[in-house]
């Protein structure tokens, strides 16, 4: 199936700082999502991106649609401890309804 | 809040029982997903019932078997199972299986725990 890669793995940060993470495709993506799943639950549509180039934010999320559409980017701005958790990107495949998911980003937040 | 409900939210059964899980979405989504979910990994692609219909297996052992009894419902059928099978199910619906659809977008319930013993 399709490979989505995401990084950076896992990222340990201090409360208040701003976080970034990406997702690579080998082949483009006519719509990019992304989703944080806490422990123990399903995954949470954050942000769904629809159009190469496309920036669009959801509170302190931000989340770009890469204008080669063979990428992705979310951006968390002024991180606090509820946004632990493990982060996916995700993408439709074009023959049909299956859909790919990136590798994860973990994320903590140190107080 | 997600609109897509399973039931149970935690299951433990024995290698010999035989159980279900239940998915149900009043979106008005055609499409509907089985994943199975490992720690700290992405969701593996299990099932996709399109319209009704079988349209994807992902080469999964005969003990898991899906059902879709309408639009609104999916069912996971378990017997047999290994230890292996413990696992976080996730059920999911999107809206339909055009080709190509931009736009189409997935929404997962909060999964059914299993743990076989």
């Amino acid at each position: 199936g399709q490979q989505l890669n995401q990084s950076p793995q896992s990222m340990f940060i201090q409360e208040g700082e701003d976080v970034s993470m990406n997702c690579t495709s080998s082949s483009i993506f006519n719509t990019w999502l992304w989703y944080k799943q806490d422990p123990g639950e399903g995954p949470v549509l954050l942000i769904a991106l629809y159009k190469a180039g496309e920036l669009t934010s959801n509170g302190r999320l931000t989340a770009q649609f890469g204008i080669t559409r063979k990428d992705s980017f979310l951006n968390i701005s002024a991180s606090i401890p509820s946004d632990v958790g493990i982060y996916f990107c995700a993408g439709p495949s074009n023959t049909g309804n299956q859909f790919y998911f990136g590798t994860g980003t973990s994320l903590t937040v140190i107080p | 809040d997600t609109e897509v409900t399973q039931t149970p939210k935690h299951l433990v059964m024995g290698m010999t029982n035989k159980k279900s899980l239940k998915c149900e979405q009043h979106m008005g989504h055609r499409a509907m997903y089985w994943y199975k979910q490992k720690a700290k990994k992405p969701p593996e692609l299990m099932f996709v019932y399109s319209y009704e219909k079988l349209s994807i297996n992902e080469s999964v052992p005969s003990r898991f078997s899906p059902e879709c009894p309408n639009s609104s419902l999916l069912n996971l059928h378990l017997h047999a199972l290994q230890p292996e099978d413990s696992a976080l199910y996730l059920c999911a619906s999107s809206q339909d299986s055009v080709r190509g659809r931009t736009g189409n977008t997935i929404y997962f319930g909060e999964g059914s725990w299993l743990t076989v013993v």
